[in-house]
């Protein structure tokens, strides 16, 4: 089955830093999602994005579906942004395979 | 546009009881997936439903089921609940059953635990 990466694991920046959370997947996409979990569990959609480049504010992503990557980059990081982000593939039995997820701490 | 409800959001159960989960989909979105979500296990898929139809189900014991109704609102039991079913239950909607277009939106969560 589809084998989903993240990294890194865990991340620590102070305010107002930028940082860049990779995915690796294993297997051709049509399907892929970026998550922010918050501290109270709610996933909060922040891109779908099989293929190419989408921002929203000091959010962007890009996908490079040739080479099975995503990257979801974060600017001028706020305190809000704390938590842990997801990037999830759907497969051919239309279930998401989930990565185990980037845990990150904005520091004030 | 609601997004997608979920109830209870809490609820503590004993041993050996069961439990019913229930899922309100975004309006005019017809399929629904499960997720169970633990520390040790991360996210995990259940089932998924689409026009009442059980179209996919995860590797879960049969104590897990689950059920949609023609208005697309969904419900997931436990039955004879063990320590390890304590988790965050994720529900999620979406327009479309696969294809491109099947962007999913998930519920707050109903957080289950078991004593």
């Amino acid at each position: 089955g589809i084998q989903v990466e993240q990294s890194p694991p865990d991340l620590i920046l102070q305010e107002g830093a930028n940082s860049t959370l990779r995915c690796n997947f294993s297997d051709s996409v049509n399907n892929l999602q970026w998550f922010h979990q918050n501290p109270w569990g709610q996933l909060i959609n922040l891109f779908y994005i099989p293929s190419g480049t989408k921002q929203n504010g000091r959010l962007s992503a890009t996908t490079v579906a040739t080479e099975r990557y995503s990257l979801l980059y974060i600017s001028s990081s706020q305190t809000t942004d704390s938590g842990v982000y997801f990037c999830a593939l759907m497969d051919s039995n239309y279930q998401l395979i989930w990565g185990a997820g980037t845990k990150l701490i904005i520091k004030p | 546009k609601a997004g997608v409800t979920q109830t209870p959001r809490y609820l503590i159960k004993t041993r050996g009881q069961q439990v019913t989960l229930s899922c309100s989909p975004i309006s005019g979105h017809r399929s629904v997936s499960w997720y169970q979500q633990t520390p040790g296990q991360g996210l995990q898929f259940l089932f998924e439903y689409f026009s009442e139809t059980q179209r996919n189900k995860g590797n879960f014991p049969g104590r897990f089921s689950g059920r949609q109704f023609s208005n697309s609102r969904s419900e997931m039991n436990v039955s004879t609940l063990e320590l390890g079913d304590s988790a965050l239950y994720l529900c999620a909607s979406s327009q479309l059953q696969g294809g491109p277009g099947n962007e999913q939106f998930f519920g707050p969560g109903t957080r289950l635990t078991v004593l």
